[in-house]
């Protein structure tokens, strides 16, 4: 069946450091990825999405890659600032069906 | 702000009572989801509706659990004769389409004692 792995230990970065977070997956090839923010007690927030197509989006300090040899994503984000810590998910479109499949999430803490 | 919303925020009941959750999508989305989320993990697929069509749900779900989506509208999700491992946060999402980014509300936190 379908998996998607991320870090599962929280990630600490010095402010004004690049945060580099990981999504990895196994067992099928989707059409696209997304990534998504998710802060204590409330719903995830859309970040960027990339097509499979696509090797690298830009968003702001944000930028997503897509390889889909290694079957992997990274998400940057550039000049971190405390505000950027949160909980950071990844999304996958299912295997032959269209459901949205989330990761486990990484916790990111931006030192001051 | 027209945003997905979700009711009740949080939920308080005694095993065994049934409850119902209230999601109300972005108007014009198609696609709902609903995600069951516990502390620590990811939000965890339920089931989705395109317009008022359930298309799949979970195969980790049990008989206990419906949702429903009449006229394509807003959308409820039942658990009968809850047990303490149903409580989380379940939260709701909608999308304009297939591919579109999900729009989630702030969910609803459901303790079960």
């Amino acid at each position: 069946s379908q998996k998607i792995e991320q870090n599962s230990e929280a990630l600490n970065i010095q402010e004004g450091k690049t945060a580099t977070l990981t999504c990895n997956y196994t067992n099928y090839s989707p059409a696209y990825l997304q990534w998504y923010r998710q802060d204590p007690g409330r719903g995830p927030v859309f970040l960027l999405l990339i097509r499979e197509n696509e090797k690298e989006k830009r968003k702001e300090r944000l930028k997503v890659t897509f390889d889909t040899t290694l079957k992997q994503s990274l998400f940057h984000i550039t000049a971190s600032q405390p505000a950027d810590s949160a909980t950071y998910l990844c999304a996958l479109d299912g295997d032959r069906d269209d459901k949205i499949i989330f990761g486990k999430g990484t916790r990111l803490h931006i030192l001051p | 702000d027209t945003g997905v919303s979700q009711d009740p925020r949080h939920k308080i009941t005694k095993r065994g009572q049934n409850v119902t959750f209230r999601c109300d999508p972005i108007s014009e989305h198609n696609r709902l989801y609903w995600y069951r989320q516990t502390l620590g993990q990811g939000p965890e697929f339920l089931t989705y509706f395109q317009n008022e069509a359930q298309l799949e749900k979970s195969r980790l779900l049990s008989d206990r659990f419906s949702a429903e989506r009449p006229k394509g509208s807003f959308s409820t999700l039942e658990i009968q004769r809850t047990e303490q491992g149903d409580s989380a946060m379940y939260l709701c999402a909608s999308s304009l389409s297939e591919s579109s980014p999900l729009h989630f509300g702030n969910g609803t936190r459901l303790t079960v004692t």
